[in-house]
């Protein structure tokens, strides 16, 4: 199966901050990668896909980048209500697999 | 607005079968998508359980495909998940999940989410 690691697993920062997530591959998936974000009691929703696709309604805020094995979730400046876990996926293989997950908390 | 609802027991004796559904409503389950079941721990990270086409056809977990089936029901635009052998282990937040391919797979659209407890 495909390895996903995130970094960091949390995160400190303050509102008005550039924030930026690295999701590695144990090998490569092309762009086979999606984002989401996940507040508590609450389902995971998407932010992106394909890498680098920005999901109809995400502020523009959120932006992905990266191919192969290295793949980063920015957001360029962080509001209130985008404190929360962050997650990515691939879908590479048939068998999808997360990273563990990174916690954005406020500074 | 395709929305998703699981149901299910929230209690499960250990040794025992969990079966959930997931209602799918504002979109047929016989549309280009793949449908999952994806869980959640109490504090850890999300875990893939599974995935239907309408066709029938399945792709699992290899570490969980021993123990679980997944079923889709069209004419009543819903889908099944069937997990045996529970343990402790088993006890999470089961969604069931919406997938869409592009180029890759990705979940648009997710069910709130049920609790399920594997106790004694």
């Amino acid at each position: 199966d495909i390895q996903m690691t995130q970094s960091p697993s949390s995160l400190s920062a303050s509102v008005g901050d550039r924030v930026a997530i690295t999701c590695r591959a144990s090998q490569t998936i092309s762009t086979y990668l999606s984002w989401y974000q996940q507040k508590p009691g609450k389902a995971p929703q998407v932010l992106i896909y394909d890498a680098s696709s920005l999901q109809s309604g995400v502020p523009s805020r959120f932006s992905g980048s990266g191919s192969g094995t290295h793949f980063t979730l920015t957001i360029s400046s962080l509001q209130p209500e985008d404190f929360a876990t962050y997650y990515c996926q691939q879908s590479y293989s048939t068998f999808l697999t997360f990273g563990q997950g990174t916690r954005l908390e406020i500074k | 607005q395709v929305q998703l609802q699981e149901s299910g027991p929230g209690l499960v004796k250990p040794s025992g079968t969990l079966s959930l559904t997931c209602a799918v409503s504002g979109g047929s389950i016989s549309g280009g998508y793949w449908w999952s079941w994806v869980r959640q721990p109490p504090g850890k990270e999300l875990d893939w359980i599974g995935e239907i086409y309408h066709s029938g056809s399945t792709n699992y977990n290899p570490s969980l495909t021993s123990r679980v089936t997944i079923s889709v029901e069209k004419s009543k635009n819903q889908f099944s998940l069937k997990l045996t052998s529970l343990t402790a282990a088993d006890t999470a937040v089961y969604y069931c999940a919406r997938a869409r391919a592009t180029v890759d797979k990705f979940f648009d659209y997710w069910g709130r989410g049920t609790l399920v407890t594997v106790s004694s």
